[in-house]
């Protein structure tokens, strides 16, 4: 493909509903990350599949956030009973291995939770 | 822990000026720094990395481990180099403490 994909590009929701968030990641790229960007701020680090595993979850905040990666390529991101803090731009980012260190990210899916 | 610390939100200087955006890590070893850039209605993308000793677009980053810093030089400034940048950092390459964190970002102003 042309790049990381990430759908939905915006998604707008109530408080207390449950989101997907989706990542199609370069075709090869064994790594794949996710972090969360809010305004003003840096990308903030979620977590980090290395294959099909979690290789690092220390960043995902509490129990409402789960992600998956059950074949090695898509990824979904997953909150439950949104809050309005979990408003945010929720950035993809794959690699052709972790060793590299480059990353290449997609567009993000903008949340708003009313 | 691991930090990286960008202390000027914004930094504006005149072209043909010379450029320094500022990056401070905290990491107990030896990490990998690298910086980030995203333009103006483009995706973040990878600018430069320590390792690579390389100057891209003009751009050099010099690792100093003794002052923990991984400052962003560039002697002469344009325009098109108007954009965010983002310092980050991550645990040395094929080791367990791999994820890739990022500092707050300093956008890069130049002015005509």
């Amino acid at each position: 493909g042309a790049g990381v994909s990430q759908t939905p590009s915006n998604k707008v929701t109530e408080k207390g509903k449950y989101v997907e968030l989706r990542c199609d990641p370069i075709s090869g790229h064994t790594a794949l990350y996710w972090y969360r960007q809010s305004l003003g701020q840096g990308p903030e680090f979620l977590i980090y599949f290395q294959g099909t595993g979690a290789a690092d979850d220390s960043g995902l905040p509490n129990d409402r956030f789960f992600a998956v990666r059950p074949e090695g390529s898509v990824s979904t991101l997953k909150i439950q009973r949104t809050e309005r803090g979990d408003s945010a731009v929720y950035l993809c980012a794959s690699s052709l291995d972790r060793a590299t260190g480059e990353l290449f990210f997609g567009e993000g899916s903008r949340l708003t939770v009313l | 822990a691991q930090r990286v610390t960008q202390p000027e939100k914004l930094l504006s200087v005149f072209k043909g000026a010379p450029v320094e955006l500022k990056c401070n890590y905290s990491y107990s070893g030896s990490p990998e720094l690298f910086w980030y850039v995203q333009y103006s209605r483009q995706r973040l993308q990878l600018l430069l990395r320590h390792i690579s000793r390389e100057s891209i677009k003009g751009f050099t980053a010099d690792l100093n481990k003794g002052e923990t810093s991984f400052h962003l030089k560039k002697p002469f400034a344009q325009e098109e180099d108007s954009a965010m940048y983002y310092c980050a950092l991550s645990g040395p390459r094929y080791s367990s403490a791999s994820k890739i964190i990022f500092g707050s970002g300093t956008r890069l102003s130049i002015r005509p």
